[in-house]
C-alpha cells in the first residue's frame, strides 16, 4: 500500500459526459502527479501540482483540467468525453525533495461507452 | 531533455532463471533513475532507485540495478526468476532540478515460464 488513495475505482460512462477522478496523497506529499495510462499511448505524464499551484504541464488535453485543494488532495476533472479517453488514470504524490520517487495511487479505470 | 529507452517490450524466461531487462537513458544532468513494477490491474510500485550513492542498487523482491554512467545504463536483474514477478516492468529517469520530471519507458511485460 503506498498511502495514495484515489477514488472511484472504476467509473463506466458516455461520451460527451463530464467526470472527476479524486486523489489523496500520501501524508506530507506537497506534490501531486496525474498519470494516464492506455495500450496505444503507453503511461504519460498529464500535470503537476504542488502545494495548491501548478507546476508543470505534460500531455493534457484542453478538455481535462486538475487542481490541488488547501487539504492537498487532488481532482482531475475530465469533459467532453470520447471513446479514445477511456484509460487508467493514475495519481502520484511525492514529497518534492530533490530525488524522491513518486508514490503511485491504484487507479481509476475510465471507460466511455 | 531526458529519455529512457526500454530495450526489449517482451521477455520470457522460466522460473529459477536469471532475469534481465534492459533500459537505457538519456539525461543532461546526474539523473535520478527507478524501476516500478506493475502487475495486472494494479498501480506503480518502486522497486528500486538510483540517487548518485551506489551505483549497485538493491530493492525489493531480490531484484537489484546496476548503474553505469560509461554505458548509460540501468539494467534490473534478478538471478531466479519466480512465477510472481510476471508484471509489467518501467524504467523511468528523473530530473530531480526541475520538478521531479519524470520520464517513463515503455515497458517490458516479463513472462515467467513454470
Amino acid at each position: 500500500d503506498s498511502g495514495v488513495t484515489q477514488t472511484p475505482k472504476h467509473l463506466i460512462t458516455a461520451t460527451g459526459q463530464r467526470v472527476t477522478l479524486r486523489c489523496s496523497p500520501r501524508s506530507g506529499d506537497l506534490s501531486v502527479y496525474w498519470y494516464q495510462q492506455s495500450l496505444d499511448q503507453g503511461l504519460q505524464f498529464l500535470i503537476q501540482y504542488y502545494n495548491g499551484e501548478e507546476r508543470a504541464k505534460g500531455n493534457i488535453l484542453e478538455r481535462f483540467s486538475a487542481q490541488q485543494f488547501p487539504d492537498l488532495h487532488s481532482e482531475l476533472n475530465l469533459s467532453s468525453l470520447e471513446l479514445g479517453d477511456s484509460a487508467l488514470y493514475f495519481c502520484a504524490s511525492s514529497n518534492r525533495l530533490a530525488r524522491d520517487e513518486q508514490f503511485f495511487g491504484p487507479g481509476t479505470r475510465l471507460t466511455v461507452l | 531533455a531526458q529519455s529512457v529507452t526500454q530495450l526489449d517490450s517482451h521477455v520470457s524466461v522460466s522460473e529459477g532463471t536469471p532475469v534481465l531487462l534492459r533500459c537505457n537513458y538519456s539525461s543532461s544532468y546526474s539523473p535520478s533513475l527507478f524501476w516500478y513494477v506493475q502487475h495486472p490491474n494494479k498501480g506503480l510500485q518502486l522497486l528500486l532507485k538510483y540517487t548518485s550513492a551506489a551505483t549497485l542498487v538493491k530493492g525489493i523482491n531480490g531484484f537489484e540495478a546496476e548503474f553505469k554512467k560509461s554505458e548509460t545504463s540501468f539494467h534490473l536483474t534478478k538471478p531466479s526468476a519466480h512465477m510472481s514477478d510476471a508484471a509489467e516492468y518501467f524504467c523511468v529517469v528523473s530530473d530531480p532540478y526541475n520538478n521531479n520530471d519524470m520520464r517513463f519507458g515503455a515497458g517490458t511485460r516479463l513472462t515467467v515460464k513454470p
